[in-house]
């Protein structure tokens, strides 16, 4: 069955510190890849996207992702966290070469920031 | 551009009874798609409209249904609420050519007692 994987439901980092956030899938192919951002009574923000090529991409607010094909991880990391970075974070995949924008989510990870 | 709206933001409805939610997407966007967002569940795909045709359909009962309009704004209807229904409800919207950058509207926080 398609699924994602958010292992983590909640991290807490110090203000300065880096994060990564982890996001394992199972799928039948490579999948379109996501990450959103949801603040407190906020919908979700994109903060980046991989579809092909290069596996390092860089998202809005400095974050940035890798793909990992042989662990079917797509992980996001932040060098440096600031507090308004505290948020809950969904990675989401969809399918390729199909009509339309159907995504399966992970149940996210909570991020909480100290200072 | 403005984005996704979404209205109402808050509802209270009792069970039995039905509901319809309303997303006017960004200007230009012929695509929207509905999820379902609670804390067991987390974010589920309810359906996708595109062109006032629905595209794709999540796994929900026949009480959940949508339309979309020739003005691309779209409506979830709930009919025969149950307790479960309960959650917060998520549109988004996406250019036509790129199905998979996808703008989420707030959301409408449904309250089912």
């Amino acid at each position: 069955a398609q699924s994602v994987t958010q292992p983590d439901i909640h991290i807490t980092v110090s203000e300065g510190a880096s994060l990564e956030l982890r996001c394992n899938y199972s799928y039948g192919a490579t999948p379109y890849l996501f990450w959103y951002v949801q603040s407190p009574g906020q919908g979700l923000q994109l903060l980046l996207k991989y579809f092909s090529g290069d596996t390092l991409v860089q998202g809005i607010k400095g974050f940035e992702a890798e793909f990992k094909r042989s662990q079917s991880s797509f992980n996001l990391r932040k060098p440096s966290v600031h507090w308004s970075d505290a948020a809950e974070y969904f990675c989401a995949v969809g399918p390729r070469n199909q009509a339309g924008t159907a995504l399966i989510f992970g149940k996210g990870t909570t991020l909480s920031v100290s200072s | 551009k403005a984005g996704v709206t979404q209205t109402p933001r808050y509802l209270i409805k009792t069970r039995g009874q039905q509901v319809t939610l309303s997303c006017s997407p960004i200007s230009g966007h012929r695509s929207v798609s509905w999820y379902q967002q609670t804390p067991g569940q987390g974010l589920q795909f309810l359906f996708e409209y595109f062109s006032e045709t629905q595209r794709n359909k999540g796994n929900f009962p026949g009480r959940f249904s949508g339309r979309q309009f020739s003005n691309s704004r779209s409506e979830m209807n709930v009919s025969t609420l149950e307790l479960g229904d309960s959650a917060l409800y998520l549109c988004a919207s996406s250019p036509k050519d790129l199905a998979y950058e996808q703008y989420f509207g707030p959301g409408t926080r449904l309250t089912v007692t």
